[in-house]
């Protein structure tokens, strides 16, 4: 039963467009998000999070939104650079607990 | 400040062998986890601390033990490997509860089991 899905195993885009990257959750206690970066022989990283009383959070470059009537996020990035070429996982969790439950993960290559 | 330490890097193992993954952190974070990552897959919960002596199953704790007898160290047991347990393991820490609390991630440790 898988929870969090990212539906798409990889994207790819020109420097200096957008990058939108989609997840879809189906558990509706889930009311935290956040989206972690991974780059090669590497552990995750955290990027950004939003909570479910939002429907945005920006950071810089990237923004995530929050559709709960769809239950569906998506993470902006803006303009995407060559660096930001890596593996991003979608996470969510229910606030009263500890465990975060993962995507499959979207590989996006940013093309100079 | 080394954050999140994992040892062995690689490691094979035979069917039936035995392995300890150690895990370090230097921050003085109460919450350590578990994860496995298999190829196309996110991470999966194995087993979870909330502090020295207290560990709880996560979503995938079965062929695996842990122990938490201090802050820092968070050591994964595996007895009789099986195929099933080739994956990516990697392991985190937070400060306090992991859900809305930043994990922060070791570099895994890549186990082939033949």
């Amino acid at each position: 039963d898988q929870q969090v899905k990212q539906n798409s195993p990889s994207l790819s885009v020109q420097e200096g467009r957008i990058s939108i990257l989609n997840c879809d959750y189906t558990n509706s206690m889930f009311d935290y998000f956040l989206w972690y970066k991974k780059y090669p022989a590497e552990g995750p990283t955290f990027l950004i999070s939003i909570s479910s009383i939002k429907d945005k959070n920006e950071d810089g470059r990237f923004t995530v939104f929050l559709n709960k009537s769809a239950k569906h996020l998506s993470l902006h990035i803006v303009p995407s650079q060559p660096g930001d070429s890596a593996v991003y996982f979608c996470a969510a969790v229910k606030t009263s607990g500890s465990r975060l439950t993962f995507g499959e993960g979207t590989q996006l290559t940013v093309n100079p | 400040n080394a954050g999140v330490t994992q040892t062995p890097k690689f490691r094979i193992l035979k069917i039936g062998q035995s392995m300890t993954l150690q895990c370090a952190q230097d921050m003085n974070h109460n919450y350590m986890y578990w994860y496995r990552q298999d190829p196309g897959m996110g991470l999966k919960l194995i087993y979870y601390s909330v502090g020295a002596g207290i560990t709880d199953k996560g979503e995938v704790p079965n062929g695996y033990n842990v122990s938490r007898s201090t802050t820092e160290d968070f050591p994964l047991r595996l007895e009789l490997a099986a195929p099933s347990q080739t994956s990516v393991y990697f392991c985190a820490s937070s400060y306090s509860r992991g859900g809305t609390d930043t994990q922060y991630f070791g570099p895994g440790t890549r186990l082939t089991v033949l």
